[in-house]
C-alpha cells in the first residue's frame, strides 16, 4: 500500500522559512515523479512544484519560483519542499503527490497523495 | 499557462440524477486531462485519467470524455456520498494547472 506521510508544516512568521517532509512507502520511490500541491483556505488546488523521478529536472509554478525549492532523496525515499520567504498568501494545506505512472514528464496524473500538511503564515 | 475554466462553479442535484461538468482549456492539450473528486478534510482523489480512463476502483458511474480544449465529466446516478468538489487538471504544459472547481451539493 502506498503511503506518502507530511511532516513540518507550522506556524511561520512572514519572510520565514520551512522545510516540509514527505517520507513515502509501499512503492519504488525512485521510478515516479513527485510533486507539492497545496491549497489554500477557501481556494482551489494549485500545482506548486514537481520534480522528475531521478531528481534531475524541477519545475515551480511562477508564484513561489525563486522561493521555493524541491528536492528528493532516493536513498530516504523522502520528497522536500524547502520554502523561504513566505508570505502570507502561501499560507494552504500542501500535500505531497505521486504521479500514476513511471514517465519523463514531471507530473501526469496524480494517484497518490498525502494527507496534507497546513503551513500558516502570520505574525 | 494553460487555463482550465470549469462550468458550472457549483450545482445542486437530487440522488439518482445524472451531473454534467464541463472543462474547457485555453490551447490544445490533446487528451493530457484528468479529474479529481476532493471532499474536505481529505486528500483529492483521481477519478479519471488522460480524459476518458477510469481509474481502477472508481465507480463506473464516473466517466469523461472530450479531447482539445473541451472535456466533460459525468456522473450517472448520483449518489450521496459524491459530494464533493471536483477538478479537472491539465499536464500536457508546464506548468499543470487545475480547474477553478466545481462544488457539488445535494438537494
Amino acid at each position: 500500500e502506498v503511503q506518502l506521510l507530511e511532516s513540518g508544516g507550522g506556524l511561520v512568521q512572514p519572510g520565514g522559512s520551512l522545510r516540509l517532509s514527505c517520507a513515502a512507502s509501499g512503492f519504488t520511490f525512485s521510478n515516479y515523479a513527485m510533486s507539492w500541491v497545496r491549497q489554500a483556505p477557501g481556494k482551489g488546488l494549485e500545482w506548486v512544484s514537481g520534480i522528475s523521478a531521478s531528481g534531475g529536472r524541477t519545475y515551480h509554478a511562477d508564484s513561489v519560483k525563486g522561493r521555493f525549492t524541491i528536492s528528493r532523496d532516493s536513498s530516504m525515499n523522502t520528497l522536500f519542499l524547502q520554502m523561504d520567504t513566505l508570505r502570507a498568501d502561501d499560507t494552504a494545506v500542501y500535500y505531497c503527490a505521486k504521479d500514476r505512472i513511471v514517465s519523463t514528464r514531471l507530473s501526469t496524473a496524480i494517484d497518490n497523495w498525502g494527507q496534507g500538511t497546513l503551513v500558516t503564515v502570520s505574525s | 499557462d494553460i487555463q482550465l475554466t470549469q462550468s458550472p462553479s457549483s450545482l445542486s442535484a437530487s440522488v439518482g440524477d445524472r451531473v454534467t461538468i464541463t472543462c474547457q482549456a485555453s490551447q490544445d492539450i490533446s487528451n493530457y486531462l484528468n479529474w479529481y473528486q476532493h471532499k474536505p478534510g481529505k486528500a483529492p482523489k483521481l477519478l479519471i485519467y488522460d480524459a476518458s480512463n477510469l481509474e481502477t476502483g472508481v465507480p463506473s458511474r464516473f466517466s469523461g470524455s472530450g479531447s482539445g480544449t473541451d472535456f466533460t465529466f459525468i456522473i450517472n446516478n448520483l449518489q450521496p456520498e459524491d459530494i464533493a468538489t471536483y477538478y479537472c487538471q491539465q499536464y500536457d504544459n508546464l506548468p499543470v494547472t487545475f480547474g477553478q472547481g466545481t462544488r457539488l451539493k445535494i438537494k
